[in-house]
């Protein structure tokens, strides 16, 4: 079935460091991708998606590239903030039964 | 921010009782769905519906029920609630059509002691 693979955390960086959290899906087709962030003590907020291959989505100085070659959509930030600290998660929505798959999550933790 | 509240927020509960979890919507969305979010374990889909009285299981189905008698409320129901139960549940809905996003209820704390 459908899944998705995130790298594990937990990721500590320093402010304004570079990021980059992995995350490849098995799908049949071609599946919506997205990026969640969970801050403490809230639910999940959508961050950014891609419909289709090649779709880059961007929000907050956050971008993730749709790959279907490597089947991957790696989170991305240039220069990170404390603010920034929460978990993320990686998600698809196939094409099968339109169900939302999560990987595991990856906490991030930024230090000023 | 999408309309879905989720009730009560927090719960103690003991072993063996009944336990109603409860989530209203209301974009009119098509797709609900119940996670459960545990240490080392991400979320993991309980129960989804796609529709009034219909639903189906997710991978983490053995020891929950759900309803769905109207559009906007989604039951969830731990029959006989366990400690392996205890665990933060958000409810989450979707209009379940390609590329749409869901959105996420604030998620309920339930404790089994």
């Amino acid at each position: 079935g459908d899944s998705v693979t995130q790298m594990e955390g937990p990721v500590t960086l320093s402010e304004e460091a570079c990021l980059t959290i992995n995350c490849t899906y098995t799908a049949t087709g071609y599946p919506s991708l997205f990026w969640y962030v969970q801050y403490p003590g809230e639910g999940l907020q959508l961050l950014l998606k891609a419909t289709k291959a090649d779709d880059k989505g961007s929000n907050k100085g956050f971008e993730a590239t749709y790959r279907k070659e490597t089947t991957s959509f790696h989170l991305e930030k240039g220069s990170v903030q404390v603010s920034d600290s929460a978990v993320y998660f990686c998600a698809l929505s196939g094409l099968r039964d339109d169900k939302i798959i999560f990987g595991k999550g990856t906490r991030l933790h930024i230090l000023p | 921010d999408a309309g879905i509240t989720q009730s009560p927020r927090h719960k103690v509960t003991e072993t063996g009782t009944p336990v109603t979890l409860r989530c209203h919507q209301t974009e009119n969305h098509r797709y609900m769905y119940w996670y459960r979010q545990d240490p080392g374990h991400g979320l993991r889909l309980i129960h989804y519906s796609y529709g009034v009285k219909d639903t189906d299981k997710g991978e983490v189905s053995d020891g929950y029920s759900v309803s769905r008698s109207k559009t906007e409320d989604f039951l969830l129901t731990l029959e006989s609630a366990t400690s392996s139960q205890t665990s933060v549940y958000f409810c989450a809905i979707s209009a379940g059509k390609l590329g749409t996003e869901a959105f996420f209820g604030q998620g309920t704390r339930l404790t089994v002691v």
